[in-house]
């Protein structure tokens, strides 16, 4: 059974770099069928789809978000990590990690941290 | 972007009443729609994919229907158990959208 677990700071002040790992156990991030993404829900509302990398290292970004992102992966850990820049109020949210399927269904997620901007 | 508006935003029933709840894609997606169970305070799960397709481990309760841009969740014969906030999601062209929730009460 596969589990994904989220980890970092729950408190990033505004303009700063809000920075999450996930680690992944009971499967090989470096399996071919699967990619890897992150999700967002803002208190009290609905989901966003950020941003998802497959284990060699391509990305995919959601090209509305307002804050620069990075996705990186790091096999030897089986972990993978989100960079979100320059954040603000507006990027409070519930982060989740999830393993998409290869047709991009997401059928694990992580149980979600939360992660405040403030000052 | 693909744009998913679901409808309605909120629904109460009865265990004896069926839940149906749509959602509309902006442009046609296919098959590419997918529906998500969140509970207070969990992940969300997956019920359906690809608008019809089931997964293992959901009861047949749930179902899907639809194509193109006009889908369909259904819960026959609902439980407490199903009180939950119900979203689709579009995989047919990045970036991948989700529609806003339906939340649904047992009543």
């Amino acid at each position: 059974q596969v589990q994904l677990q989220e980890s970092g700071p729950g408190l990033v002040k505004p303009s700063e770099t809000l920075s999450l790992t996930c680690s992944v156990s009971g499967g090989s991030i470096s399996s071919t069928d699967y990619y890897w993404g992150w999700i967002r829900q803002p208190p009290g509302k609905g989901l966003e789809w950020i941003g998802s990398i497959y284990y060699s290292g391509s990305t995919y970004y959601n090209p509305s978000l307002k804050s620069p992102v990075t996705i990186s992966v790091d096999t030897s850990k089986n972990q993978f990590s989100l960079k979100l820049s320059s954040v603000t109020a507006a990027d409070t949210a519930v982060y989740y990690c999830a393993r998409h399927s290869s047709t991009w269904t997401i059928d694990y997620w992580g149980q979600g941290a939360l992660v405040t901007v403030s000052s | 972007e693909i744009v998913l508006t679901q409808s309605p935003d909120f629904q109460s029933v009865t265990p004896k009443e069926k839940v149906t709840i749509t959602c509309r894609a902006s442009q046609s997606i296919g098959g590419s729609l997918h529906w998500y169970q969140q509970k207070p305070d969990q992940s969300p799960k997956l019920l359906i994919k690809f608008a019809s397709q089931s997964i293992s481990g959901v009861p047949s309760k749930f179902s899907g229907s639809g194509s193109g841009t006009d889908f369909t969740l259904t819960i026959n014969s609902p439980e407490t158990e199903d009180a939950a906030t119900y979203y689709c999601h579009q995989t047919s062209t990045l970036p991948w959208t989700f529609g806003q929730g339906t939340k649904v009460e047992i009543k």
